[in-house]
């Protein structure tokens, strides 16, 4: 089974601009969240969305949103970039079922803003 | 979800047992903990979970008290790539909400060396 994959691996953007990053799950997950790493503030939540629904969501600005479709692939999207937003974005997957259930995570997204 | 204290780092000999414990004093009774590593510049790995007896995987051993104010992590015989981050989360899971959302920590870094 093809674990989750994230595009593009890498991405240079300058302030202002905005960004849409991708996020495949893995087949038959239907949770998909999303996470910021960054050396100061580590690996924190941004949102998550389970059939297309955004159901839970961090501590972020506006400028941060995503979306899920129908088949579970989910995007994220910052506007008007900046420097401090210079991070590994992380996507992880999970089955939803009436038990624990681990997260799988992507490779990520390295985007630096310059 | 309840906080958890960790270590920030820890040395181990590659071959011997890597013990990692975690505090989780204010862990609630449906709460379970979870073990998550990273390796550098990848996205963090599911290791294992428990909520009241010890597990046991192909990874990993999860020992957690009596008590749930604590647990260990037991790498049995740690190798070189071992050596990451490791984070103890403790997380409700259930269908309608949190599922996930996962509050990492700052995490042990685990050295293993030779």
């Amino acid at each position: 089974k093809a674990g989750v994959t994230q595009t593009p691996r890498y991405l240079i953007k300058t302030r202002g601009q905005q960004v849409t990053l991708s996020c495949s799950p893995i087949s038959g997950h239907r949770s998909v969240s999303w996470y910021q790493q960054t050396p100061g503030q580590g690996l924190q939540f941004l949102f998550e969305y389970f059939s297309e629904t955004q159901r839970n969501k961090g501590n972020f600005p506006g400028r941060f949103s995503g979306r899920q479709f129908s088949n579970s692939r989910s995007e994220m999207n910052v506007s008007t970039l900046e420097l401090g937003d210079s991070a590994l974005y992380l996507c992880a997957s999970s089955l939803v079922s009436s038990g624990p259930n681990e997260q799988f995570f992507g490779p990520g997204t390295r985007l630096t803003v310059l | 979800d309840a906080k958890t204290t960790q270590p920030t780092s820890m040395d181990c000999a590659e071959g011997r047992a890597a013990n990692l414990p975690c505090n989780h004093s204010t862990i609630s009774g449906n709460e379970y903990v979870y073990w998550y590593r990273q390796i550098h510049s990848q996205g963090p790995q599911y290791i294992i979970h428990g909520l009241k007896n010890n597990e046991t995987n192909e990874m990993a051993s999860l020992i957690i008290t009596e008590d749930r104010k604590s647990s260990t992590l037991i790498l049995p015989h740690a190798t070189l790539r071992d050596t990451a981050v490791y984070y103890c989360i403790a997380h409700t899971p259930t269908i309608s909400s949190n599922t996930g959302k996962l509050i990492f920590g700052q995490g042990t870094t685990l050295q293993v060396k030779p």
